[in-house]
């Protein structure tokens, strides 16, 4: 079963750009099929899908995000990352990545991370 | 966007009663639903996929039905480890959404 692990800062300033990196083991991230995702809990409300990428790089983001949203995948490290634009505090959530199959469901998670938009 | 509304918000009962969780959807997914267990600090844990099917590893206490816009999750008879928020999922949209959760408490 692949393994994924989040990664960042905990805290972040207002306005400023949340980064968050995914590391996959146990399987390679080039595996077809599978599309890594990153999906968000604000704290205690119940999950939000952010969006996810293809190892092509292809991706498909929530519109709730706007335009602030960036994935990328790094293939050759087997991690993927975030990129939250001009943060506020309703960006503040535990952050997952996990792995979603080719039907849309999400098979495998990571631990979560706690991230703070706080001045 | 599909609105996933589960119900109840908390559902009370003691091991080895039967529990069932519902999930309606603001429009029709088909069967790309599915459920997952979540527990204080831990990863999401998937159940069901396809509205039906359990997924690696799931006991068969664990059942999942429907088709559509309503769906159940079933658990036949609960072990003191089953108590957890239960949330669903759809993917029968470009946009996925879960629901809010049903906390399923030890009464």
């Amino acid at each position: 079963q692949v393994q994924l692990q989040e990664s960042g800062p905990g805290l972040v300033k207002p306005s400023q750009t949340l980064s968050l990196t995914c590391t996959v083991s146990d399987g390679p991230i080039s595996s077809g099929g599978y599309y890594w995702s990153w999906i968000r809990q604000h704290p205690g409300k119940g999950l939000e899908w952010i969006g996810y990428i293809y190892y092509s790089g292809n991706t498909h983001y929530n519109p709730s995000l706007g335009g602030r949203l960036t994935i990328s995948v790094d293939t050759s490290k087997n991690q993927f990352s975030l990129k939250l634009d001009s943060v506020t505090a309703a960006d503040t959530a535990v952050y997952y990545c996990a792995r979603r199959h080719g039907r849309g469901y999400f098979d495998s998670w990571g631990q979560g991370t706690l991230v703070t938009v706080s001045s | 966007e599909i609105v996933l509304t589960q119900s109840p918000g908390t559902l009370s009962l003691s091991p080895g009663e039967r529990g069932t969780l519902s999930c309606r959807a603001s429009q029709r997914v088909n069967t790309n639903l599915a459920w997952y267990q979540h527990k204080p600090g831990q990863a999401p844990r998937l159940l069901i996929y396809g509205a039906s099917t359990r997924a690696a590893g799931i006991p068969d206490r664990f059942s999942g039905s429907g088709s559509g816009t309503d769906f159940t999750l079933t658990i036949s008879r609960l072990e003191p480890d089953d108590f957890a928020v239960y949330y669903c999922q759809q993917s029968g949209s470009s946009v996925y959404t879960f629901g809010q959760g049903t906390k399923l408490e030890i009464k």
